[in-house]
C-alpha cells in the first residue's frame, strides 16, 4: 500500500511565523503535490514537484514556498504565517513518467490555524 | 477561473436511492476524469476515473457518464448506502511541466445517506 504521511495533523501558528508542513511518500514515487482544502473551494494545487529540486507553481502559489531536497519528502513552508492561510493541507504524490492515468494518493491532511 | 464546475454543492438521499453529482469543463485539452471520495478526516482516494473516448464506466454501484459534446460528466450512485456519505470531487487531468500531468478539481459535494 502507498503510503504518505504528513508531520502533523493539527498545527496552530501565529501571525508571521514562518510554518514548515513536511510530507513524506514511501512508494518512490517521482511526483508530489501540495494542495490546501477549503469549505466551498474545493481542492486548490499550491506547488508540485516532478524531481528532486524541480518545482512548479501550481493555481494559488502567493505567500508559500516548497522544498524538495530528496525524492521521498515534500516540504511547504510559509514564510510569514498570515490568518487567511487557516486551512487544511493535502500532500499527494503519483508515480509519474508521463502517465496520464496516474492515481494522486494523499495523506490525511494538517488542519493550519494560524491566529 | 473555475475550469471544473461541480453540482450541487451538497445532496441528501435516501438509502437505496439513486444519487447524481454532475460536473462540467471548458478547456477541451483534459484527458482524464477521476472521481475522488473523502470520507471526514481521511485524505482523498480514488473511486472511479473514465478517459474521454469513452461514454459511461461501471465499477460496482458507481457509474461514471461522459458527454464528449457537451463537456459534462457525472456520477451516479446506485443503491446508495450510509457509508457512502462522504465528500465527492471530480477532477480533470491535464499535461503539464513536460511530461507530467496535474488535476484540476471540482468544488466537492457533500453527501448524505439517511438510513
Amino acid at each position: 500500500d502507498v503510503k504518505v504521511t504528513q508531520s502533523s495533523r493539527y498545527l496552530v501558528k501565529r501571525t508571521g511565523e514562518k510554518v514548515f508542513l513536511e510530507c513524506v511518500q514511501d512508494m518512490d514515487h517521482e511526483n508530489m503535490f501540495w494542495y490546501r482544502q477549503d469549505p466551498g473551494l474545493g481542492l486548490r494545487l499550491i506547488y508540485f514537484s516532478y524531481d528532486v529540486k524541480m518545482k512548479e507553481k501550481g493555481d494559488i502559489p502567493e505567500g508559500y514556498s516548497v522544498s524538495r531536497e530528496k525524492k521521498e519528502r515534500f516540504s511547504l513552508i510559509l514564510e510569514s504565517a498570515s490568518t487567511n492561510q487557516t486551512s487544511m493541507y493535502l500532500c499527494a504524490s503519483t508515480v509519474g513518467g508521463g502517465v496520464y492515468t496516474d492515481t494522486q494518493y494523499f495523506g490525511p491532511g494538517t488542519r493550519l490555524t494560524v491566529l | 477561473q473555475q475550469q471544473v464546475k461541480q453540482s450541487p454543492q451538497s445532496l441528501i438521499v435516501q438509502k437505496g436511492g439513486i444519487s447524481i453529482i454532475n460536473c462540467a469543463y471548458e478547456n477541451t485539452a483534459f484527458d482524464y476524469f477521476p472521481w475522488y471520495q473523502q470520507f471526514p478526516g481521511k485524505g482523498p482516494a480514488l473511486l472511479i476515473a473514465i478517459r474521454p473516448d469513452v461514454s459511461e464506466k461501471k465499477e460496482g454501484r458507481f457509474t461514471i457518464s461522459f458527454n464528449k459534446s457537451a463537456k459534462q460528466f457525472s456520477l451516479h450512485i446506485m443503491d446508495s448506502q450510509p457509508g457512502d456519505s462522504a465528500t465527492y470531487f471530480c477532477a480533470a487531468s491535464l499535461r503539464s511541466g513536460g511530461s507530467n500531468y496535474k488535476l484540476t478539481f471540482g468544488k466537492g459535494t457533500l453527501l448524505t445517506v439517511n438510513p
